[in-house]
Order: structure tokens, then C-alpha cells, then sequence
């Protein structure tokens, strides 16, 4: 079966510095792959997405994403951390019509 | 207004109450799903339709009832609201690519 795992179930990181979070994935084909982000009271907003081609997507909110299919992952990374990314973040591998998510990871921003 | 909404955005229900959470989508979308997300477990899967008129279960189904008699609208229902039903719900419609409602926070007392 499809899974995802997100092995951070937080991480704190200070401002103005790099980021990235882990994402594996379990998928026999190609993988249709996410990443969305959940500030506290909303619903989830796509960050970027991997079909095909270039194994290094960018995103919006300067986030950019590297599959790797010789280690099922697809990584979230942004270079510089703003106050405003504190939120949490899932990613999610999409089985034809289903997406299946990660637990998610939550990011806590320090000044 | 144009996009995915659901209502009502918070409700508290007794132990053995039906309850009934709406989903509206202004795009035609033909996909609809259903979340739920608990702490730990991310979003996972309750139902979801693939157009008017046809359903299926998804991860977590028991205890849930949904039906898609408009694409717009894809009520869920919990036919009798248990504690383990306490949970934030997510609708979402899907062009190829997932769109969210804001959520519905429902507690079972």
C-alpha cells in the first residue's frame, strides 16, 4: 500500500536560516507528489507538486522540493526561514485519484 | 462566493446525535473527498465521489454516510456521533489538483 512518512514530527529552526523537511514515500509507479502547508485554523494550501521532468520543483512562497527516486523522497526546502513559515507541512503522494498524506511536521520559527 | 466552502465551520453534538457537515464547491469539480485530521494521523480519508451519484469508502468510512445527489454539494454525515468523531474535517474537490474548504471543528461530548 501507499504510505508517506514524515520523520520530524516538528522542528524549530531561527530565522533567516536554511530549512529542509523530510518526506518518504512508498509508491510501486511514477509518483504524483505534494507539498502543502496548514497554518493554525485553516485548511491546506498547495506549496508545489512533482508529475514528471525536472526533479527539482519550486513552489510558491520561495519553497522548492527535490525528488529523488533512488531514496523514495521528496524533500521541502527553503534557503531563508521567515516568521511567517511557522505553520505545518504535509506531503502527500497521490494514487490516481486519492491523495495519501504524510502525519505532517510541524515548523516552529525562533527570532 | 466562488471556490469551496463548508459549513458549519464549528459544531458541538452529544454522544448519539446525528450530524450532518456541508461541502460547496463552485467549480463543476467532479472529484469530492472527504477528510478528517487528528493529531499524529495527518488528513486521512473518509469518503470520496467521482461524480453525482457516485460514491466510495476511503480509509476511515465506519460511522460515516455521504451522498452526491449535485456536484456542487457533498454532505457528510455521522448517523450517530461518537467521542472518537471529535475531529477537524476537511472537504476538498479536485481538478487534478486537491482544493481545500477551511475546515469544520466537530466536538462529541
Amino acid at each position: 500500500a501507499q504510505s508517506v512518512t514524515q520523520p520530524d514530527i516538528h522542528i524549530t529552526v531561527s530565522e533567516g536560516a536554511s530549512l529542509e523537511l523530510r518526506c518518504n514515500y512508498s509508491y510501486g509507479a511514477t509518483p504524483y507528489l505534494f507539498w502543502y502547508v496548514q497554518s493554525p485554523g485553516q485548511g491546506l494550501q498547495l506549496l508545489l507538486k512533482y508529475f514528471s521532468g525536472d526533479t527539482l520543483v519550486q513552489g510558491i512562497k520561495g519553497f522548492e522540493a527535490e525528488f529523488k527516486r533512488s531514496q523514495s523522497s521528496f524533500n521541502l526546502r527553503k534557503p531563508s526561514v521567515h516568521w511567517s513559515d511557522a505553520a505545518e507541512y504535509f506531503c502527500a503522494v497521490r494514487e490516481r485519484f486519492k491523495t495519501i498524506f504524510g502525519a505532517g511536521t510541524r515548523l516552529f520559527v525562533k527570532a | 462566493d466562488a471556490g469551496i466552502t463548508q459549513s458549519p465551520r464549528y459544531k458541538i453534538t452529544e454522544t448519539g446525535r446525528q450530524v450532518t457537515l456541508m461541502c460547496h464547491q463552485t467549480w463543476s469539480h467532479s472529484y469530492m473527498f472527504w477528510y478528517r485530521q487528528d493529531l499524529g494521523h495527518g488528513l486521512r480519508l473518509i469518503y470520496y465521489s467521482a461524480a453525482a451519484d457516485i460514491t466510495d469508502k476511503g480509509e476511515v468510512p465506519d460511522g460515516y454516510v455521504v451522498s452526491r445527489s449535485k456536484t456542487e454539494n457533498f454532505p457528510l454525515t455521522l448517523e450517530s456521533a461518537t467521542r472518537s468523531q471529535t475531529s477537524v474535517y476537511f472537504c476538498a474537490s479536485s481538478d487534478g489538483e486537491q482544493y481545500f474548504g477551511p475546515g469544520t471543528r466537530l466536538t462529541v461530548t
